[in-house]
């Protein structure tokens, strides 16, 4: 089955930039999503499609997406983006929607 | 505005059924694949089920194909997850969750409900 790999955890200071990857054999075939959970609540679509913006997403949050890792980048970072992230495919061999392990972004 | 209401958790014994109904408002449900994720306690997100905009098409994770079924009644507005043979791995938060389009290959889930917990143990 398809496996998307995610750093544990990532730490960055506030205004700074956050890279948080998903790591997947050729991942740059297929198309990434990115959800954002912060504690007790339902997961926010941040980025579907590799890099489109949901609306009333702010700009801050961009992804890209190419050979074995797909990349969801946050600049300027805040306090309120405090939260775990997950990255979700369609495996289209399986027919599976797969989520990576997910990242827990601590603002220092 | 979109709205998705989940019921129907609540505590089971191991090997019993339950099902689960998510209530959708806000949006022509009848247009838009929907499906189900869950998440155990202190664990990531796993993905459930997804369902077709009509029905017809279903897919299930390996670890619950064979127990579980999605279905939907779009004269209802409502999706369902019907489990059998429960098994005390299958503890956690159910979501589910409206997918952006009508395509159930592919696209991420812009919309989601609240959760509803479902505990299995003796």
């Amino acid at each position: 089955s398809y496996v998307l790999t995610q750093p544990p955890s990532v730490s960055v200071a506030p205004g700074k930039t956050a890279r948080i990857t998903c790591g997947g054999n050729n991942i740059g075939d297929k198309s990434v999503h990115w959800y954002q959970q912060k504690p007790g609540q339902a997961p926010v679509l941040i980025i579907s499609y590799d890099y489109d913006r949901p609306s009333g997403i702010p700009e801050r949050f961009s992804g890209s997406n190419s050979g074995n890792t797909a990349t969801l980048t946050i600049t300027r970072v805040e306090a309120g983006d405090e939260a775990d992230y997950y990255c979700q495919v369609w495996d289209s061999s399986s027919e599976h929607y797969v989520f990576g392990t997910g990242t827990k972004v601590t603002v220092l | 505005q979109v709205q998705l209401v989940e019921s129907g958790g609540g505590v089971v014994q191991p090997g019993r059924s339950l099902r689960l109904s998510c209530a959708a408002s806000g949006f022509i449900f009848s247009d838009y694949a929907m499906q189900w994720v869950r998440q155990a306690p202190g664990k990531g997100l796993e993905w459930v089920a997804v369902i077709s905009y009509d029905g017809s098409s279903k897919y299930y994770a390996d670890s619950v194909k064979g127990r579980f079924t999605i279905s939907r009644d779009n004269s209802k507005n409502t999706v369902y997850l019907h489990m059998n043979s429960l098994k005390t791995e299958d503890t956690s938060v159910y979501f589910c969750a409206k997918s952006t389009s009508a395509s159930w290959k592919g696209p991420g889930a812009d919309s989601w409900g609240q959760g509803t917990l479902v505990t299995v143990s003796s």
